[in-house]
């Protein structure tokens, strides 16, 4: 399958800094790169979705000026979580969905860890 | 409203067969996708199902009735390495992936 690289894996920050997560499709197109949240013991929750050289659309009660995100290119997509608090750390992964014949198929980066101290 | 159900949790031996659940109602169909996730790690796509019938790969196979809404995740020879969630996931019509809660799969000795 395709590969979805994701930097950084893990990241501690401070209360009130930023914190930038980069995701990337390294073999294919991504028309679209979603961004999702986990916490422990609960399934994913998708916080955005992404197309190209458009602003994302944010799921209900996701705050877009807190989680920033950029999909400057069919490759990259950046996800900024602005003046983190302790209640953001969770584990943030990315999946870019690329058209592969008539299907679209989706692949997850391997996630980042974010804990806010 | 759109809705995917799959048990919470199973538990099953190594060596036996397992069988997960999923049902869903959902705002058109573009696909049913199983995901398997270990903890700490982020979901691995194990199959996708659009037509009705059984998908099989190795140890694993994936059914789908589109009338009734339903699939099933089927585990072969399971080892201790299977213990994991399996996320069932649908494509709805606008694209975008609707998911389950996740079945955490417990494997014993």
């Amino acid at each position: 399958g395709a590969v979805v690289s994701q930097h950084p894996s893990w990241v501690i920050c401070k209360s009130g800094t930023s914190v930038k997560i980069e995701c990337r499709s390294l073999d294919f197109q991504a028309t679209t790169m979603f961004w999702y949240r986990q916490f422990p013991k609960q399934s994913l929750m998708l916080m955005a979705t992404s197309n190209e050289g458009s602003k994302a659309t944010y799921e209900q009660g996701v705050e877009k000026d807190k989680f920033l995100i950029n999909h400057a290119s069919l490759t990259l997509s950046t996800l900024t979580v602005t003046s983190a608090h302790p209640e953001d750390s969770s584990f943030y992964i990315c999946s870019a969905r690329g058209l592969t014949g008539d299907l679209y198929e989706q692949y997850f980066g391997p996630g980042t860890r974010l804990t806010v101290t | 409203g759109q809705n995917i159900d799959q048990p919470t949790e199973m538990t099953a031996t190594e060596g036996a067969i397992v069988q997960i659940n999923c049902t869903y109602q959902t705002s058109g169909f573009n696909g049913l996708f199983w995901y398997q996730q270990h903890a700490g790690e982020a979901p691995t796509f194990l199959s996708y199902n659009v037509l009705d019938g059984l998908e099989e790969k190795g140890r694993f196979s994936s059914f789908l009735s589109r009338s009734k809404g339903y699939s099933y995740l089927l585990l072969k020879e399971l080892q201790m390495k299977d213990s994991a969630s399996y996320l069932c996931a649908v494509m709805d019509s606008n694209y975008q992936l609707i998911w389950g809660a996740g079945t955490k799969l417990i494997i014993k000795p």
